[in-house]
């Protein structure tokens, strides 16, 4: 089974500008999260979409923001680029039944860079 | 109450030697504890994970400690390997979320 891919594995943009990165599920997979890593901050939290829905959202400006598709494909959207915004950016996905404990698994990343 | 800390940052262990990493946590919500493996340039592997009806789950080589009580677990690597080293993430959520919350991490070196 093919594991979670997430597209393009890197980019550079500049500042204001907007960016949108993909991802896609393992096969069967209906939940979606999206998380930042940074040196600093480490492994934050973005949002989860799970069934088309975001379910969860974290402590992140409006700027940052994700849509998932019927496939259960997902992407999310950074606009008005800031330098703050240069990270890891990785999207993990999780089967998700009821009771069943929340295993995610997560795609290689996208490496955002803002100049 | 968000948080999960973890320590020790950095830790360096000889070849066949034992590697313990600590994380403690603060919402007694929290009901899934899964750590994770992070070799550079790749995303976050899981490694192992408890549920807090167990105290102690043991895969192979990787052991999870749980104490419900201190709301403390911790991951214990026997007979660690330079294959080892990497950076290992603790994390906690609510099994009904997709929302984990990470420990800072912890770059274990193991030294041949």
């Amino acid at each position: 089974k093919a594991g979670v891919t997430q597209t393009p594995r890197y980019l550079i943009k500049t500042r204001g500008q907007q960016v949108t990165l993909s991802c896609s599920p393992i096969s069967g997979h209906r939940s979606v999260s999206w998380y930042q890593q940074t040196p600093g901050q480490g492994l934050q939290f973005l949002f989860e979409y799970f069934s088309e829905t975001q379910r969860n959202k974290g402590n992140f400006p409006g700027r940052f923001s994700g849509r998932q598709f019927s496939n259960s494909r997902s992407e999310m959207n950074v606009s008005t680029l800031e330098l703050g915004d240069s990270a890891l950016y990785l999207c993990a996905s999780s089967l998700q039944l009821a009771g069943d404990p929340n295993e995610q698994f997560f795609g290689p990343g996208t490496r955002l860079t803002v100049l | 109450q968000q948080q999960v800390k973890q320590s020790p940052q950095s830790l360096i262990v000889q070849k066949g030697g034992i590697s313990i990493i600590n994380c403690a946590y603060e919402n007694t919500a929290f009901d899934y504890f899964p750590w994770y493996q992070q070799f550079p340039g790749k995303g976050p592997a899981l490694l192992i994970a408890i549920r807090p009806d167990v105290s102690e789950k043991k895969e192979g080589r990787f052991t999870i400690s749980f104490n419900k009580s201190a709301k403390q677990f911790s991951l214990h690597i026997m007979d660690s390997q330079p294959g080892d080293s990497a950076t290992y993430f603790c994390a906690a959520s609510n099994s009904n979320t997709g929302k984990l919350i990470f420990g800072q991490g912890t770059t274990l070196q193991v030294k041949p």
